[in-house]
């Protein structure tokens, strides 16, 4: 079964650390995209990267980094973690093309800024 | 981004259709019709998607209205496993394959 594979389902940071997110996915997908869920704002993207080494701010990329050194791993990582960034971190890939069915999300990595 | 209109929540009873509907007038014609659901957590699932003509698989059926201004996502026999939040998402393949999540629709199965 494919998978898109997050590397924590919980994580509790501090405020000011440096938080690496990882996700892998099995499926040569060239897409990869980051989100955040929370309530009442639903999924918006933060960044997304279409290649390796290339990336492409979201709608809320502020705050965070992105990092693609290899096609199946696609990193974010919050250079200095704050409590507004406590939220549901959802990792997704997909195959380019119009026949492609569609993205495959992880399960989420709850994070926790306190 | 054209933009999607869905109920806020709708609710069905167990082993009945049910059928989510989703407003898209300002579609263009580059623009593919998906829907995700989300069960409680976890991350969001594709369910299908489709151009122009109807679409069935083993989860659902699409079906698009001849204007393409509006679709409706079919599940022929509701479970209690398929209460989830359901979005209707148009994706513009020119565009970096992006999708953009709106608020989707509560569904609530009875027993």
């Amino acid at each position: 079964d494919v998978k898109v594979t997050q590397s924590s389902r919980y994580l509790v940071k501090r405020t000011g650390e440096k938080v690496f997110l990882e996700c892998v996915q099995d499926m040569d997908h060239e897409n990869m995209f980051w989100y955040r869920q929370d309530p009442g704002l639903g999924l918006r993207l933060i960044y997304f990267s279409y290649d390796v080494k290339m990336k492409e701010k979201g709608d809320i990329p502020e705050g965070y980094s992105v990092s693609r050194e290899k096609k199946e791993r696609f990193s974010l990582i919050l250079e200095s973690a704050s409590t507004n960034q406590t939220s549901m971190y959802l990792c997704a890939s997909s195959s380019v093309g119009a026949s492609n069915y569609g993205y495959t999300f992880g399960s989420g990595t709850r994070l926790t800024v306190v | 981004d054209a933009k999607t209109t869905q109920p806020n929540s709708m609710e069905s009873n167990e082993e009945e259709p049910v059928h989510l509907p989703c407003n898209h007038s300002t579609i263009s014609g580059t623009d593919y019709i998906h829907w995700y659901r989300q069960l409680p957590s976890q991350g969001p699932e594709y369910v299908i998607h489709g151009l122009t003509s109807n679409v069935n698989n083993r989860m659902a059926s699409l079906a698009i209205a001849e204007d393409r201004k509006s679709s409706t996502l079919i599940l022929h026999r509701a479970t209690l496993r398929d209460a989830a939040v359901y979005y209707c998402i148009l994706r513009d393949i020119r565009y970096g394959n992006k999708l953009v999540f709106g608020a989707g629709t509560i569904l609530r199965v009875k027993s």
